[in-house]
């Protein structure tokens, strides 16, 4: 079946302006996450939804990260004014459900670079 | 808090030659553990993973890992590497703290070279 796909592959923003990054689970996977990899800081969580809410958004870096998933399914990440130091790759997954024993599936990533 | 490390950066091995990737974890209870591997431009790809039972877990593409309690490690094996397993392996430990959100904790990733 199909697996994580997320959108754009890529994108090359200023710095100052928004960005959308999207992603879409597996279907019927309830739990999703987004992780941010960049050379400095390895591979980090950003946020856990589980259904629609967000029970767990401590590894937001500032407010300026916010993202939402809706019916149960697709989700956004949005960078408000972007800096230079939020170039990374952010990686979705999603599992079946939040119970540790699931493996997580993961998306390709969208590489951000912010000039 | 829990913790995983890949004591190292990079591990080179000759084709045909067995392989090991190194992790260790630090946790509290039993540890629900994973090896994923990223090939260039990919996303993440799950390998194996360990959360109860023998402590030889059997994996994708001929891999298996060891699960150690007392040495708190889970290594990563092959037999006989091949030049295709050339990768960015990640070891990662499923949280189980008082949120239990079920996010991975990874390690800083080990690159694999198999040289032909």
């Amino acid at each position: 079946g199909a697996g994580v796909s997320q959108s754009p592959s890529n994108k090359v923003t200023e710095k100052g302006k928004d960005v959308e990054l999207r992603c879409d689970p597996i279907s019927g996977h309830t739990a999703l996450y987004w992780y941010r990899q960049s050379l400095g800081q390895g591979l980090e969580f950003l946020i856990y939804f589980q259904g629609n809410s967000a029970p767990d958004k401590s590894g937001l870096p500032s407010d300026r990260f916010s993202a939402e998933r809706t019916g149960g399914s697709v989700s956004t990440l949005t960078i408000q004014r972007t800096q230079q130091e939020d170039s990374a790759v952010y990686l979705c997954a999603s599992s079946e459900t939040r119970d540790s024993y699931n493996e997580q599936f993961f998306g390709p990533g969208t590489r951000l670079t912010v000039l | 808090a829990q913790s995983v490390a890949q004591p190292e950066d990079q591990v080179n091995v000759a084709e045909g030659n067995p392989l090991t990737v190194k992790c260790t974890y630090s946790v509290s209870g039993n540890p629900y553990l994973f090896w994923y591997v990223q090939y260039p431009n990919r996303g993440l790809q799950f390998l194996l993973k360990y959360i109860t039972g023998d402590n030889l877990v059997k994996g994708s593409y001929g891999f298996e890992a060891e699960f150690n309690k007392s040495q708190t490690s889970f290594h990563l094996k092959k037999p006989s590497a091949l030049v295709s397993d050339s990768a960015l392996y990640f070891c990662a430990v499923r949280d189980k703290g008082s949120s239990n959100t079920g996010k991975l904790i990874f390690g800083q990733g080990t690159t694999l070279q198999v040289k032909p």
